[in-house]
Order: structure tokens, then C-alpha cells, then sequence
């Protein structure tokens, strides 16, 4: 089975502090994602890459940066965080087999507060 | 742009009860279409995919879904609900370019009475 492990699954920083939300899958998929979770509005992407350094912005990248050094570990960087950021954040990760979409597998959350 | 609408936000049933929960879509090509559920405090369970041929899938749990490509729906069905199966249950579209991201719906939250 595919694993996807999010660091950890609850955090609380200050306001104005530099976040670093980590995931990691060992399956050896192309694409990962990060996505936050709201009630009432599903979840959003946030930010995508298809490769070893490379990155995309998703529907709402805004606050928000990304890192992948190596193609297992995808991080999440809040460059300074804010009171509208506490929300469960969500990574996730895919094969990329030809033109298809394939089911992203997911891990188990972050669910972070900032005070 | 591609976007999912699940119009039920919360929905109750009976224990043993069928169940559908419903899911529009709105893309311009062929879809790749999937059935999320997520348990409380845990990150989303894959419950079924459609991609092309049989528009009748079936998933994990006992869940099916129909595709019906003339109403832009994937309605997600069971025939008997377990307490177990409370949970809240995302539809997602699949957009195939780069990265191939997935748009989810807003997701409806499922509560079973025993």
C-alpha cells in the first residue's frame, strides 16, 4: 500500500512564524500536492509539483511556498503565519502514467493553529 | 474552468437504509471522476474511480456509482448503511494536464441513526 506521512498531525504556532509542514510518500510518484481543508469548502489546492524542483501554484498559493529537493519529500512553508491559516492541510500524491488521472493517495492531515 | 458540485451538505440516514449522495460535474471532455470518503481526524479513502466503458462502477465498502454523462452526473449509492460508514464523502473531477490535479466538490457529511 501506498504510505503518505505528514509529519505531524496537530501543530500550534504564533503569528509571524515561519511554518514547515512536511509530507513524504515511498512509492515513488511523479506528482504531490498540498491542499487545506474548511468546512463548507472542500479542499483547495494549494500548491502541486510534478517533478524534483518543480512547482506549480494551485488555486490558492497566496502565503504559502513549497520545496521538493528530493522527489519523495514534498514541504509546505508558511513564510509568516497569519490567524487565517489555521485549517487541516492535506498532502497527497500520484503516479503519472501517461494521460490519465490517477488516484491521488493521501496522508493523514495536519491539522494547524495559529495563536 | 472544471468544477464539482455536491448540492447536499449534510445528509442522515437509518442504519440499513439506501443511501445516494449526489455529485455534478462540470468539464468539457471526457471526465476521470473519483469517490473520496474521509473518517473523522483521517485523510481521504479512494472508494471508487471512473475513467472510460462500464458507466456502473464499483468500489470498496459496498459503494457503486453511476456515471451518466447527459445529466454531468457520478451519484454515489449503497443499498445498506452501516454505522460505520458516517463519515463525510467528497467527489472529485480529474483535469488531465501536468500534474494532473483533481477538483474536489464541497463534500457532504454523512450521519447514520441506529
Amino acid at each position: 500500500d501506498v504510505k503518505v506521512t505528514q509529519s505531524s498531525r496537530y501543530l500550534v504556532k504564533r503569528t509571524g512564524e515561519k511554518v514547515f509542514l512536511e509530507c513524504v510518500q515511498d512509492m515513488d510518484h511523479e506528482n504531490m500536492f498540498w491542499y487545506r481543508q474548511d468546512p463548507g469548502l472542500g479542499l483547495r489546492l494549494i500548491y502541486f509539483s510534478y517533478d524534483v524542483k518543480m512547482k506549480e501554484k494551485g488555486d490558492i498559493p497566496e502565503g504559502y511556498s513549497v520545496s521538493r529537493e528530493k522527489k519523495e519529500r514534498f514541504s509546505l512553508i508558511l513564510e509568516s503565519a497569519s490567524t487565517n491559516q489555521t485549517s487541516m492541510y492535506l498532502c497527497a500524491s500520484s503516479p503519472r502514467l501517461g494521460g490519465q488521472n490517477q488516484p491521488q493517495h493521501f496522508g493523514d492531515g495536519t491539522r494547524l493553529s495559529i495563536l | 474552468a472544471q468544477s464539482v458540485t455536491q448540492p447536499d451538505i449534510h445528509i442522515t440516514v437509518s442504519e440499513g437504509a439506501s443511501l445516494e449522495l449526489r455529485c455534478n460535474y462540470s468539464y468539457g471532455a471526457t471526465p476521470y471522476l473519483f469517490w473520496y470518503v474521509q473518517s473523522p481526524g483521517q485523510g481521504l479513502q479512494l472508494l471508487l474511480k471512473y475513467f472510460s466503458g462500464d458507466t456502473l462502477v464499483q468500489g470498496i465498502k459496498g459503494f457503486e456509482a453511476e456515471f451518466k454523462r447527459s445529466q454531468s452526473s457520478f451519484n454515489l449509492r449503497k443499498p445498506s448503511v452501516h454505522w460505520s460508514d458516517a463519515a463525510e464523502y467528497f467527489c472529485a473531477v480529474g483535469v488531465p494536464l501536468g500534474a494532473q490535479k483533481l477538483v474536489f466538490g464541497q463534500g457532504t457529511r454523512l450521519t447514520i441513526n441506529p
